[in-house]
């Protein structure tokens, strides 16, 4: 089954810049997908199709892709965006979702 | 504003069937296509099940498939989600998601329904 692995645990001082990554245990050309879930909230989508940010979320957001591995970056980190990120994408037939184990955001 | 409104969990016995609804506003529901989304509680997300626009393309995780089923009502803008034999480890927050597209990412979520399997 298809797999995407992520780091549990980064964490970064308010200003710094945090990069979560997420990789793909085989050659996928799907796209990746964040989600950015904080404390008994449901989930919020931050970044779509590897790169794209939708409208309402701060320019710090951005993401990038290359071969097997999606990064999610958070420019100037503020004590808001503690939360925990998840990384999603689909096998390579299109029809499966996966999400990543999820990647805890901590600000110092 | 896109709402998503999930009912119909609750605490049931192993073995057990539960039917959970996701009641759909605020945008053109049979234009796209939907999730079920689980979350066991202290735990990450799994993705459980899609069902696209017109209930042609359903797709489910290994974990569930043969004992849920997904199914929509475009005329009552309503998801929903068939669980029979039902194991302690189905036990998580399920949530409704909308996808952003055909068959894209999800772009809105419910605040997810609480199912817990204990006998």
């Amino acid at each position: 089954s298809y797999e995407l692995a992520q780091a549990p645990s980064v964490s970064v001082s308010p200003g710094q810049t945090a990069r979560i990554t997420c990789f793909a245990d085989a050659l996928s050309r799907q796209y990746t997908y964040w989600y950015q879930q904080k404390a008994g909230q449901a989930p919020v989508m931050v970044i779509y199709k590897d790169t794209e940010r939708p409208s309402g979320i701060p320019e710090r957001f951005s993401g990038s892709s290359s071969g097997t591995t999606a990064t999610l970056t958070i420019s100037g980190v503020q004590a808001e965006d503690e939360a925990d990120y998840y990384c999603q994408s689909a096998d390579s037939s299109g029809t499966l979702w996966v999400f990543g184990g999820g990647t805890k955001l901590t600000v110092l | 504003e896109v709402q998503l409104v999930e009912s119909g969990g609750g605490l049931v016995q192993p073995g057990k069937s539960l039917r959970l609804s996701c009641a759909a506003s605020g945008f053109t529901f049979d234009s796209y296509s939907m999730h079920w989304v689980r979350q066991p509680p202290g735990k990450g997300l799994e993705w459980v099940s899609s069902i696209n626009s017109n209930s042609d393309i359903i797709a489910y995780a290994d974990s569930v498939k043969g004992r849920f089923t997904i199914s929509r009502d475009n005329a009552k803008n309503s998801l929903y989600l068939q669980m029979n034999s039902l194991k302690p480890e189905d036990t998580a927050f399920y949530y409704c998601a909308k996808a952003m597209g055909l068959w894209h990412g999800m772009d809105s979520w419910g605040q997810g329904t609480l199912v817990a399997i204990s006998s």
